[in-house]
């Protein structure tokens, strides 16, 4: 009940197109849902992040859709770069207090010109 | 900005050995954490830290671990005896309100 299940496992999109990673989790009490963007050899960097009160959040090209019915959330890239080219982690928690986040397996992303 | 600083960046040693890794949180952050990261795998969540005292702990965590906050600023975590499988990136993170913020990380390798 703790895992969040992640797909794809990789992924490869032209520039400008649409990049999509999908997550599911179990734990009905997880309410913080954050993204994290990975660059080899550095530690994961808060991309963006929604809780359960909401469907979607939108930073710039980067979107959350939120589906709490199915226990779904996914990331969106619009335009998608080669400097996107990275591996995408969702997560999940309980934000009360210090609670941890539990990570999906992470998604590797490659953009292509 | 403020960020989480991790050293080493890279530590090698000798199995058996004891290991300590450093991190400096973000100053007014409460809330401390060691994940770790075996290559190509996913984050995942060793010990949380809050109020001076370990508050959460997963099954990795087990005798050979311990952290401590020695002097109200650096955060460490110690392995007493490193094993083979100890092999990992190790990243530190702080949180006040908002998301955790994650250290560069410290890659460690035991031979």
């Amino acid at each position: 009940q703790q895992q969040v299940k992640q797909s794809p496992q990789s992924l490869i999109v032209q520039k400008g197109g649409i990049s999509i990673i999908n997550c599911a989790y179990e734990n009905t009490a997880f309410d913080y849902f954050p993204w994290y963007q990975q660059f080899p050899g550095k530690g994961p960097a808060l991309l963006i992040a929604i809780r359960p009160d909401v469907s979607e959040k939108k930073e710039g090209r980067f979107t959350i859709s939120f589906n709490k019915s199915a226990k779904q959330f996914s990331l969106h890239i619009m335009d998608s770069q080669p400097g996107d080219s990275a591996t995408y982690f969702c997560a999940a928690s309980k934000n009360s207090g210090n609670t941890p986040l539990v990570f999906g397996k992470g998604t590797r992303l490659s953009v292509i010109a | 900005e403020p960020e989480v600083t991790q050293t080493p960046s890279h530590q090698v040693t000798q199995m058996g050995q004891e290991v300590i890794l450093r991190c400096v949180p973000i100053s007014n952050h409460l809330y401390f954490y060691w994940y770790r990261q075996i290559l190509g795998q996913k984050v995942e969540f060793l010990v949380s830290f809050y109020n001076n005292e370990i508050s959460e702990k997963s099954e990795i965590f087990d005798d050979q671990f311990s952290v401590e906050r020695p002097d109200g600023s650096n955060f460490t975590l110690k392995i007493r005896s490193t094993k083979l499988e100890d092999s990992a990136m190790y990243f530190c993170a702080s949180r006040q309100n908002g998301g955790h913020l994650f250290g560069s990380g410290t890659q460690l390798s035991v031979l």
